[in-house]
């Protein structure tokens, strides 16, 4: 079956610009994550949804960055003003939400902003 | 709160030559724990993981790794490797209990083989 999408595969932006990054989650996957992977660096947690809702938020850098889930199934990342800063990976993966289930990654949104 | 350090960001073998891949983790609560590899411009794929079942786990590729308590450890071995094991790899962990599983990842480790 299908995994998990994401788009666009790659955005470029200027600062101060507004971004959205769509995630498309196995289909039946009520959890969903979005991590963050810098050059060099492992992915870093940003946010995590359990249904609808987003059961932990602690990962968001700021107020600038912000997620929905609105019907329990696609997910967007939207972050607002954006920054030099904020040129990176997004990653999205998503999983049954069992104990010690495998989350599956999408193949992320390279982010770029000049 | 749980972290996970990999020693060596990039580490090269021979082909036919055995690969160690080293993580060490820190958790507060008993770990899952998962290698992930990552090929150029692809996303994430799982490896393996433990999850409190045999310390010893097998996983694809030829790959497995060792669950050692005592030494907060979770190494990477595959007995000769491969020019297609050319890749990098990310060790990471979650809190066993509760509903969420978000992983801390290690920095990830590149490995090349040589011909």
């Amino acid at each position: 079956g299908a995994g998990v999408s994401q788009t666009p595969s790659n955005k470029v932006t200027e600062k101060g610009k507004y971004v959205e990054l769509r995630c498309d989650p196995i289909s039946g996957h009520t959890a969903l994550y979005w991590y963050r992977q810098s050059l060099g660096q492992g992915p870093e947690f940003l946010i995590y949804f359990q249904g609808t809702g987003a059961a932990d938020d602690s990962g968001l850098p700021n107020d600038r960055f912000f997620a929905v889930r609105p019907e329990g199934s696609v997910s967007t990342l939207k972050i607002q003003r954006t920054e030099r800063g904020d040129s990176a990976v997004y990653l999205c993966a998503s999983s049954t939400g069992h104990s010690s289930n495998e989350q599956f990654f999408g193949p992320g949104t390279r982010l770029t902003v000049l | 709160a749980q972290s996970v350090t990999q020693l060596g960001s990039h580490v090269s073998v021979s082909e036919g030559a055995l690969v160690l891949l080293r993580c060490n983790y820190s958790s507060s609560v008993p770990p899952y724990l998962f290698w992930y590899v990552q090929y150029p411009n692809q996303g994430l794929q799982l490896l393996l993981k433990y999850t409190s079942a045999a310390t010893l786990v097998k996983g694809i590729n030829g790959f497995e790794a060792e669950f050692k308590k005592s030494e907060t450890s979770f190494h990477l071995t595959k007995p000769s490797a491969h020019m297609s094991d050319a890749a990098e790899y990310f060790c990471a962990v979650s809190l066993s209990g509760g509903s969420n599983y978000k992983l801390t990842f290690g920095k990830g480790t590149l490995l090349t083989v040589n011909p």
